[in-house]
């Protein structure tokens, strides 16, 4: 079974810094996609970022990027330049390869200080 | 273009009455997705839909919850004889199929509260 563990309940980082949430992802499969979702206090789930689990390359998306270290099976998700509209929920996902539903992480609670 | 639509947005209904939750894909997604969310926790995966059929039900708590998708597009999850328990927030996905993964696209979720 696949599961996906986020140990930071909660993280405040100053505007304009750089924060790091943390996920680590248990699986026994070679083949698995890793995702991170940001809801807002509005509550809708948004995409920001995938990792494959062959992709030699770190994903990037704009101020996100994943850093996969896949020996220590961890999926961590690095925002730059931090907006106050960065202020929400991140959930860290895994699913096998294709279309196959998300296990998620509890989350963790980001809070964008002036 | 439209993104994915759930109704009602709120639910509110008493112990032991039954309820709808209807989930409107994103048109052309194959696969679709129901989740529970309750509060504090992340979303949990309840059912999944390839087309017409269940490819995964396997996330179901019990027989009182069932989903269905007639004719591949739109998807309605029944409650029967909810339960103070059930009260969470249902949010569906959908997905294309193509491609080595499938971003999920989630709606705005529906509440619902069992009193």
């Amino acid at each position: 079974a696949q599961k996906i563990t986020q140990t930071q309940p909660g993280m405040f980082v100053q505007e304009k810094e750089a924060v790091t949430l943390d996920c680590t992802y248990d699986t026994s499969d070679q083949s698995y996609g890793l995702f991170w979702y940001k809801q807002p206090s509005s509550g809708e789930m948004i995409f920001l970022i995938y990792q494959g689990s062959y992709d030699e390359q770190n994903a990037t998306e704009g101020r996100y990027s994943l850093n996969f270290q896949k020996a220590r099976k961890s999926a961590n998700l690095v925002i730059s330049a931090s907006q106050l509209g960065d202020s929400a929920m991140y959930f860290c996902a895994m699913s096998h390869s294709g279309n196959t539903p998300l296990v998620f992480g509890k989350g963790t609670r980001l809070s964008v200080i002036a | 273009g439209a993104g994915v639509s759930q109704t009602p947005s709120n639910k509110v209904t008493e112990k032991g009455k039954y309820v709808e939750l209807r989930c409107d894909p994103i048109s052309g997604h194959t696969a679709l997705y129901w989740y529970r969310q309750s509060l504090g926790q992340g979303p949990e995966f309840l059912i999944y839909f390839q087309g017409t059929g269940a490819a995964d039900d396997s996330g179901l708590p019990n027989d009182r919850f069932f989903a269905v998708r007639p004719e591949g597009s739109v998807s309605t999850l029944k409650i029967q004889r909810t339960e103070r328990g059930d009260s969470a927030v249902y949010l569906c996905a959908s997905s294309f199929d193509g491609g080595s993964y499938n971003e999920q696209f989630f709606g705005p979720g529906t509440r619902l509260t069992v009193l």
